[in-house]
C-alpha cells in the first residue's frame, strides 16, 4: 500500500541555521507534492506546491525539491527563526484528482 | 474572506449519541474535503466533494459516518452512533479545485466521545 514517511522525531536546530526536512514515499506516483505548516491547535496552512516535472521551487526563505527517482522531497528553511517552530506536513496528489494524502509530519523546533 | 469556518470548535458527547460537525468553505472554492487527525494515524481523508457531489468516500471508516453537501456553502459530517474511538480532531478544507492551489483548512473540531 502507499506510504509517506516523514521523520517522526523532532528536529531541533539553532536559530540562523538551515532546517532540512524529508518526505519519502513508496508505492505512489504523485504528480504534485505540497508542504504545509501546522501549529498546535490549528489547521494546517499551505506553504508550497511543486509538480513532478519541477526539480525545485522557492518562496522567500523556503525551498522545496522533488526527486521522483528517489521518491523524495526535501524542504529547507534558510536563516531559521524561533517563529518557524511548528510541525511540517508533506502531502501527495495524483493528476486528475484534487485528493491529497498526508504524511504524519515532522516537528521542528528552532532554538534561540 | 473569513476562511473555512467549522463548528463547533469542541464537542464532548457520550457514546451512542449522534454528532454533527459543520463546515462553511471559502466562497468560490468548488472542492471540499473532510479529514480526521489523530496522533497515531495523522491526517486521514474521509471524503471529498467536487461541485457539491461526493467524489471519493473510500476513507469513511464505517456506515456510522455520513457526509452531505446540500449547497456550495455548507457541508456536514455526521457520526451516528458515536464511539470513543471516533475521538479525534476533524478538519474541513476547501480548494479552488485547480492543481496549483493548496487547501485552506478550517480550525477543526475536537471531538471527544466518552
Amino acid at each position: 500500500s502507499q506510504k509517506i514517511e516523514q521523520n517522526s522525531e523532532a528536529l531541533n536546530i539553532q536559530e540562523g541555521k538551515t532546517a532540512t526536512l524529508t518526505c519519502n514515499y513508496t508505492n505512489y506516483s504523485p504528480a504534485y507534492l505540497q508542504w504545509y505548516r501546522q501549529d498546535p491547535g490549528r489547521g494546517p496552512v499551505f506553504l508550497l506546491l511543486i509538480r513532478e516535472n519541477e526539480k525545485e521551487k522557492r518562496k522567500e526563505r523556503l525551498k522545496v525539491t522533488f526527486d521522483t527517482t528517489l521518491k523524495q522531497s526535501l524542504f529547507h528553511i534558510t536563516a531559521s527563526q524561533p517563529a518557524d517552530s511548528a510541525t511540517y506536513l508533506c502531502a501527495l496528489g495524483r493528476s486528475g484528482t484534487y485528493k491529497y494524502i498526508f504524511g504524519t509530519g515532522t516537528r521542528l523546533k528552532v532554538l534561540a | 474572506d473569513a476562511g473555512v469556518i467549522q463548528s463547533p470548535r469542541h464537542e464532548v458527547t457520550e457514546m451512542g449519541q449522534e454528532v454533527t460537525l459543520r463546515c462553511k468553505p471559502i466562497s468560490g472554492h468548488n472542492s471540499l474535503f473532510w479529514y480526521r487527525q489523530t496522533m497515531m494515524r495523522g491526517l486521514e481523508l474521509l471524503i471529498y466533494f467536487n461541485n457539491n457531489v461526493p467524489i471519493d468516500d473510500s476513507g469513511m471508516p464505517e456506515d456510522r459516518f455520513s457526509a452531505k453537501m446540500p449547497n456550495a456553502s455548507f457541508s456536514t459530517l455526521k457520526i451516528q452512533p458515536s464511539e470513543p474511538r471516533d475521538s479525534a480532531v476533524y478538519f474541513c478544507a476547501s480548494s479552488p479545485g485547480r492543481d496549483n492551489y493548496g487547501y485552506t483548512f478550517g480550525s477543526g473540531t475536537r471531538l471527544t466521545v466518552v
